[in-house]
Protein backbone atom coordinates (compact mmCIF):
# COMPACT_ATOMS: atom_id res chain seq x y z
CA UNK A 1 0.00 0.00 0.00
CA UNK A 2 1.76 3.31 -1.00
CA UNK A 3 1.04 5.77 1.29
CA UNK A 4 1.26 8.93 -0.81
CA UNK A 5 0.48 8.26 -4.61
CA UNK A 6 1.25 10.25 -7.27
CA UNK A 7 0.20 10.45 -10.85
CA UNK A 8 1.64 10.41 -13.16
CA UNK A 9 4.92 9.86 -12.54
CA UNK A 10 6.21 11.27 -15.80
CA UNK A 11 4.73 14.01 -17.98
CA UNK A 12 6.38 15.39 -21.21
CA UNK A 13 4.34 18.47 -22.23
CA UNK A 14 4.07 20.54 -24.89
CA UNK A 15 4.63 24.93 -23.83
CA UNK A 16 1.20 26.32 -23.51
CA UNK A 17 -1.00 23.05 -22.63
CA UNK A 18 -2.27 22.88 -19.83
CA UNK A 19 -2.15 19.63 -16.95
CA UNK A 20 -2.84 18.04 -13.63
CA UNK A 21 -1.10 16.13 -11.64
CA UNK A 22 -3.36 13.99 -9.00
CA UNK A 23 -1.79 12.96 -5.12
CA UNK A 24 -3.70 10.66 -2.68
CA UNK A 25 -2.81 9.54 0.62
CA UNK A 26 -3.63 7.00 2.71
CA UNK A 27 -2.14 7.96 6.14
CA UNK A 28 -5.14 10.08 7.63
CA UNK A 29 -3.58 13.13 7.75
CA UNK A 30 -5.08 16.42 8.06
CA UNK A 31 -2.56 18.24 5.89
CA UNK A 32 -1.48 18.12 2.38
CA UNK A 33 1.37 19.67 0.48
CA UNK A 34 3.04 20.55 -3.02
CA UNK A 35 6.84 21.25 -3.73
CA UNK A 36 8.58 21.97 -6.14
CA UNK A 37 12.40 20.49 -6.95
CA UNK A 38 14.21 22.27 -9.08
CA UNK A 39 16.99 21.56 -10.92
CA UNK A 40 19.55 21.78 -8.53
CA UNK A 41 17.63 19.51 -6.28
CA UNK A 42 16.09 22.59 -4.10
CA UNK A 43 13.14 21.72 -2.66
CA UNK A 44 10.19 24.77 -2.45
CA UNK A 45 6.89 24.59 -0.85
CA UNK A 46 4.05 25.99 -3.08
CA UNK A 47 0.57 24.95 -1.35
CA UNK A 48 -0.51 23.54 1.55
CA UNK A 49 -3.96 22.14 2.62
CA UNK A 50 -5.24 21.84 5.62
CA UNK A 51 -8.65 19.88 5.90
CA UNK A 52 -9.54 20.72 2.65
CA UNK A 53 -8.63 24.77 3.94
CA UNK A 54 -6.09 26.49 2.09
CA UNK A 55 -3.45 27.73 4.80
CA UNK A 56 -0.28 27.87 2.52
CA UNK A 57 0.15 30.00 -0.73
CA UNK A 58 3.83 30.94 -1.65
CA UNK A 59 4.44 33.23 -4.37
CA UNK A 60 3.60 31.17 -7.26
CA UNK A 61 2.53 32.13 -10.60
CA UNK A 62 -1.68 32.38 -10.54
CA UNK A 63 -1.34 29.85 -13.68
CA UNK A 64 -0.91 27.16 -10.89
CA UNK A 65 -3.92 26.20 -8.99
CA UNK A 66 -3.85 23.34 -6.29
CA UNK A 67 -7.51 21.57 -5.52
CA UNK A 68 -8.12 19.63 -2.38
CA UNK A 69 -12.25 17.49 -2.88
CA UNK A 70 -11.19 16.00 0.59
CA UNK A 71 -8.47 15.64 2.82
CA UNK A 72 -7.09 12.93 1.07
CA UNK A 73 -6.51 14.35 -1.78
CA UNK A 74 -4.54 16.95 -3.24
CA UNK A 75 -4.78 17.91 -7.09
CA UNK A 76 -2.16 20.63 -8.88
CA UNK A 77 -3.33 22.01 -12.41
CA UNK A 78 -1.13 24.01 -14.01
CA UNK A 79 -2.00 26.61 -17.22
CA UNK A 80 -0.42 27.83 -19.80
CA UNK A 81 2.76 25.53 -18.84
CA UNK A 82 6.89 27.57 -19.74
CA UNK A 83 9.91 25.57 -20.16
CA UNK A 84 10.49 27.12 -16.75
CA UNK A 85 8.16 24.79 -14.71
CA UNK A 86 9.99 22.07 -15.62
CA UNK A 87 11.11 20.28 -12.79
CA UNK A 88 10.01 17.78 -10.24
CA UNK A 89 6.70 17.99 -8.07
CA UNK A 90 6.48 16.38 -5.17
CA UNK A 91 3.02 15.88 -2.80
CA UNK A 92 3.75 15.18 0.80
CA UNK A 93 1.10 14.72 4.22
CA UNK A 94 2.10 15.27 7.42
CA UNK A 95 -0.55 15.02 10.61
CA UNK A 96 -2.34 18.31 12.04
CA UNK A 97 0.18 21.45 12.12
CA UNK A 98 -0.83 22.06 15.08
CA UNK A 99 -0.81 18.60 16.80
CA UNK A 100 1.59 15.74 16.60
CA UNK A 101 3.14 17.51 13.90
CA UNK A 102 5.91 14.38 12.83
CA UNK A 103 6.94 15.68 9.72
CA UNK A 104 6.15 14.72 6.03
CA UNK A 105 4.96 12.01 3.98
CA UNK A 106 6.37 12.27 0.15
CA UNK A 107 5.01 10.75 -2.75
CA UNK A 108 7.54 9.68 -5.71
CA UNK A 109 7.26 12.52 -7.52
CA UNK A 110 6.38 13.82 -10.88
CA UNK A 111 9.05 14.72 -13.29
CA UNK A 112 7.03 17.32 -15.50
CA UNK A 113 8.96 18.27 -19.19
CA UNK A 114 7.58 21.27 -20.89
CA UNK A 115 9.05 21.28 -24.74
CA UNK B 1 10.96 34.05 7.03
CA UNK B 2 12.96 30.88 7.95
CA UNK B 3 15.90 30.52 6.16
CA UNK B 4 17.65 27.29 5.87
CA UNK B 5 21.93 26.89 5.12
CA UNK B 6 23.26 23.81 4.81
CA UNK B 7 26.96 22.40 3.99
CA UNK B 8 28.63 20.90 2.58
CA UNK B 9 26.80 20.90 -0.77
CA UNK B 10 28.92 17.14 -1.52
CA UNK B 11 31.04 15.14 0.74
CA UNK B 12 32.96 11.89 0.01
CA UNK B 13 33.56 9.49 2.03
CA UNK B 14 35.48 5.72 2.49
CA UNK B 15 32.72 2.82 3.73
CA UNK B 16 33.15 2.65 7.67
CA UNK B 17 34.21 6.39 7.93
CA UNK B 18 32.02 8.95 9.53
CA UNK B 19 30.03 11.57 7.71
CA UNK B 20 28.73 14.92 9.49
CA UNK B 21 25.97 17.69 7.55
CA UNK B 22 25.89 20.45 8.87
CA UNK B 23 22.86 23.25 8.74
CA UNK B 24 21.96 26.46 10.12
CA UNK B 25 18.63 28.50 10.55
CA UNK B 26 17.61 32.10 11.20
CA UNK B 27 14.20 31.54 12.93
CA UNK B 28 14.56 31.63 16.89
CA UNK B 29 11.07 30.17 17.01
CA UNK B 30 11.61 27.19 14.97
CA UNK B 31 10.90 23.93 16.93
CA UNK B 32 11.32 20.75 15.08
CA UNK B 33 14.62 19.80 12.72
CA UNK B 34 14.17 16.61 10.30
CA UNK B 35 16.55 15.35 8.31
CA UNK B 36 15.34 13.90 5.07
CA UNK B 37 17.32 11.11 2.58
CA UNK B 38 16.59 10.82 -1.10
CA UNK B 39 17.28 8.06 -3.51
CA UNK B 40 17.58 8.43 -6.84
CA UNK B 41 14.15 8.84 -9.10
CA UNK B 42 12.64 8.62 -5.46
CA UNK B 43 11.05 11.10 -2.92
CA UNK B 44 12.95 12.40 0.27
CA UNK B 45 11.93 9.85 3.51
CA UNK B 46 12.32 11.10 6.95
CA UNK B 47 15.40 9.35 8.65
CA UNK B 48 15.81 11.10 11.38
CA UNK B 49 14.00 13.85 13.44
CA UNK B 50 14.57 16.30 16.32
CA UNK B 51 12.49 19.17 18.24
CA UNK B 52 13.70 22.12 19.94
CA UNK B 53 13.50 20.36 23.57
CA UNK B 54 16.01 18.17 23.01
CA UNK B 55 20.09 18.86 22.43
CA UNK B 56 20.62 15.37 20.97
CA UNK B 57 19.05 12.36 19.17
CA UNK B 58 20.36 9.03 18.15
CA UNK B 59 18.58 6.15 15.80
CA UNK B 60 21.53 3.42 15.39
CA UNK B 61 24.08 4.85 13.12
CA UNK B 62 22.65 8.10 12.12
CA UNK B 63 22.44 11.27 14.84
CA UNK B 64 21.29 14.68 15.17
CA UNK B 65 22.72 17.33 17.55
CA UNK B 66 20.79 20.40 18.27
CA UNK B 67 22.84 23.73 19.53
CA UNK B 68 19.64 26.12 19.97
CA UNK B 69 21.37 29.29 21.16
CA UNK B 70 24.67 28.70 17.78
CA UNK B 71 21.12 28.44 16.00
CA UNK B 72 22.59 24.63 13.99
CA UNK B 73 21.79 21.01 13.74
CA UNK B 74 24.03 18.52 12.81
CA UNK B 75 23.89 15.20 10.88
CA UNK B 76 26.03 12.44 12.07
CA UNK B 77 25.88 9.03 9.89
CA UNK B 78 28.89 6.33 11.74
CA UNK B 79 30.32 3.44 9.83
CA UNK B 80 28.99 4.28 6.47
CA UNK B 81 27.93 2.02 4.05
CA UNK B 82 27.74 2.15 0.22
CA UNK B 83 23.55 2.36 0.25
CA UNK B 84 24.05 5.31 2.65
CA UNK B 85 24.84 7.52 -0.88
CA UNK B 86 21.79 9.50 -1.55
CA UNK B 87 21.05 13.28 -1.40
CA UNK B 88 20.18 14.54 2.15
CA UNK B 89 18.63 17.44 3.06
CA UNK B 90 17.90 19.08 6.40
CA UNK B 91 15.65 21.41 7.61
CA UNK B 92 13.36 23.27 9.89
CA UNK B 93 9.61 24.38 10.99
CA UNK B 94 9.31 27.34 12.37
CA UNK B 95 6.99 28.44 15.49
CA UNK B 96 4.22 29.65 13.34
CA UNK B 97 4.89 28.03 9.88
CA UNK B 98 1.41 26.22 9.22
CA UNK B 99 3.69 23.31 9.33
CA UNK B 100 5.81 24.55 6.26
CA UNK B 101 9.30 22.93 6.33
CA UNK B 102 12.21 25.25 4.85
CA UNK B 103 14.61 23.04 3.45
CA UNK B 104 18.30 23.23 2.96
CA UNK B 105 19.91 22.99 -0.07
CA UNK B 106 20.81 19.23 0.05
CA UNK B 107 23.99 17.46 0.49
CA UNK B 108 25.52 14.65 -2.23
CA UNK B 109 27.12 11.94 0.09
CA UNK B 110 28.61 9.33 -1.56
CA UNK B 111 30.20 6.39 0.32
CA UNK B 112 33.10 4.34 -1.67
CA UNK B 113 33.46 0.65 -1.04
Amino acid sequence: DTAVSQTPKYLVTQMGNDKSIKCEQNLGHDTMYWYKQDSKKFLKIMFSYNNKELIINETVPNRFSPKSPDKAHLNLHINSLELGDSAVYFCASSQDWQQGFQGYTFGSGTRLTVV
Amino acid sequence: GENVEQHPSTLSVQEGDSAVIKCTYSDSASNYFPWYKQELGKGPQLIIDIRSNVGEKKDQRIAVTLNKTAKHFSLHITETQPEDSAVYFCAAKGGTSYGKLTFGQGTILTVHP
